[in-house]
């Protein structure tokens, strides 16, 4: 089973300011991950698959890199409406399907 | 566009058995990989099963193995989640999630709103 691990576990932000956050896998999982935001009492929504490509309707202020073992989310400027907890996912070897254990957004 | 609905909330007591059912809709069942992903309260996401591309069966997570069925009714584009032997450590959120296609990788893209089970005596 691939192990996902994500950093910070919290990430304390200005609004306008831009976050980062990390997701590394247990073993390589090429480009296949994708980041998920949540939001108090909703349901997780995607953002980003294949390392790096936008989910139709979500702006071009999040963006995704990475390959192998260590990705990252990038927040250019964060909106109100961004703070949120963001999960990373990994779907190269399954099953399981596995998440990380998520990184909350979090106004400073 | 996919929309998954999902049935309402649940309180059954240890030992009891759920079922969730998952109504789509813009899409049918059979061009849907159709997942469930639970959520504890205060915890992360838990993926519990779903449709295997490569062999076209419903594989689970060897966590919920022998507790969980999940099944699909095509006929009417619906998918449930049962899950028997209940104890306080199932109260959770769950989820339907689907991958639209037929292809190997799958990731997440429509998921229901969820549906709060708490298991209490």
């Amino acid at each position: 089973e691939i192990v996902m691990t994500q950093s910070p576990a919290t990430l304390s932000v200005s609004p306008g300011q831009r976050a980062t956050l990390s997701c590394r896998a247990s073993q390589s999982v090429s480009s296949n991950l994708a980041w998920y935001q949540q939001k108090p009492g909703q349901a997780p929504r995607l953002l980003i698959y294949y390392a790096s490509t936008r989910a139709t309707g979500i702006p071009a202020r999040f963006s995704g890199s990475g390959s192998g073992t260590d990705f990252t989310l990038t927040i250019s400027s964060l909106q109100s409406e961004d703070f949120a907890i963001y999960y990373c996912q990994q779907y190269n070897n399954w099953p399981p399907w596995t998440f990380g254990q998520g990184t909350k957004v979090e106004i400073k | 566009q996919v929309q998954l609905v999902q049935s309402g909330a649940e309180v059954k007591k240890p030992g009891a058995s759920v079922r969730v059912s998952c109504k789509v809709s813009g899409y049918t069942l059979r061009e849907l990989s159709m997942h469930w992903v639970r959520q504890a309260p205060g915890k992360g996401l838990e993926w519990m099963g779903g449709f295997d591309p490569e062999d076209g069966k419903i594989v689970y997570a060897q966590k919920f193995q022998g507790r969980v069925t999940m099944t699909e009714d095509t006929s009417t584009d619906t998918a449930y989640m049962e899950l028997t032997s209940l104890r306080s450590e199932d109260t959770a959120v769950y989820y339907c999630t689907c991958h639209l296609g037929a292809g190997l990788l799958i990731w997440f893209e429509s998921w229901g709103q969820g549906t709060l089970v708490t298991v209490s005596s």
